[in-house]
């Protein structure tokens, strides 16, 4: 089934630690996003992706970093991760067609930072 | 800047009752207008959409008029189950150099039996 793959689906995460959340899409969509969800705000744009070999940042990009080496996967990283960084992170794709088609979600990772 | 501003929720309705969930939003340009939904523990889904003005999005009952002269954009059902508790979310997207989502801040839709 063509969709998009997050991992892990939740994890528990000590304080300074480095952690990569894994995104992949198999839609061979052009644009790929990074979003995190708290309560009360909304989801809120992390950094984000127009086509395989450029990244930019998005509305919260501190303390998280991107790639993107091919079209299917758009991998994020917290190098030294802090409570705060404690959310739901969702990873969605769009075929970038300039005609805001829409996203595909993929099924969210929680992160808890301790 | 572009942003959504949507309704506080929860709003908690009983089956069949009537819904509407208010979107507003600011834009430069002519932006595509979205209503995402999250049923608990998932990810976001398309609801519908609409592309420009006048449009109506229509998809499982729900459905939402793009209001240019009042910037909104609210979505309505006329007779809401149980299976459509969930949170609703409503975007735009500005269509110039980017396919990049504004969402607001969601919506909670409770409804008992």
């Amino acid at each position: 089934i063509a969709g998009i793959t997050q991992a892990p689906t939740s994890q528990i995460l000590a304080a300074g630690r480095r952690m990569t959340l894994r995104c992949t899409q198999d839609m061979r969509h052009n644009a790929m996003y990074w979003y995190r969800q708290d309560l009360g705000l909304g989801l809120r744009l992390i950094h984000y992706s127009n086509t395989a070999g450029t990244t930019g940042k998005g509305e919260v990009p501190d303390g998280y970093s991107v790639s993107r080496a091919n079209t299917d996967d758009f991998p994020l990283t917290l190098a030294s991760a802090v409570p705060s960084q404690t959310s739901v992170y969702f990873c969605a794709s769009s075929a970038f067609t300039g005609t805001g088609d829409g996203y595909t979600f993929g099924s969210g990772t929680r992160l808890t930072v301790v | 800047g572009n942003s959504v501003t949507q309704m506080e929720g929860p709003v908690t309705l009983s089956e069949e009752a009537f819904l509407t969930i208010n979107c507003t939003y600011t834009a430069t340009g002519y932006p595509s207008l979205f209503w995402y939904v999250q049923y608990p523990g998932e990810g976001l889904q398309l609801l519908l959409k609409a592309t420009k003005a006048d449009d109506k999005g229509s998809n499982k009952g729900f459905e939402a008029t793009y209001r240019k002269e009042t910037t909104s954009f609210h979505l309505e059902k006329g007779s809401v189950q149980v299976s459509d508790s969930a949170v609703y979310f409503c975007a735009l997207s500005s269509k110039v150099n980017t396919d990049k989502l504004i969402f607001g801040t969601g919506t909670r839709l409770q409804v008992f039996p």
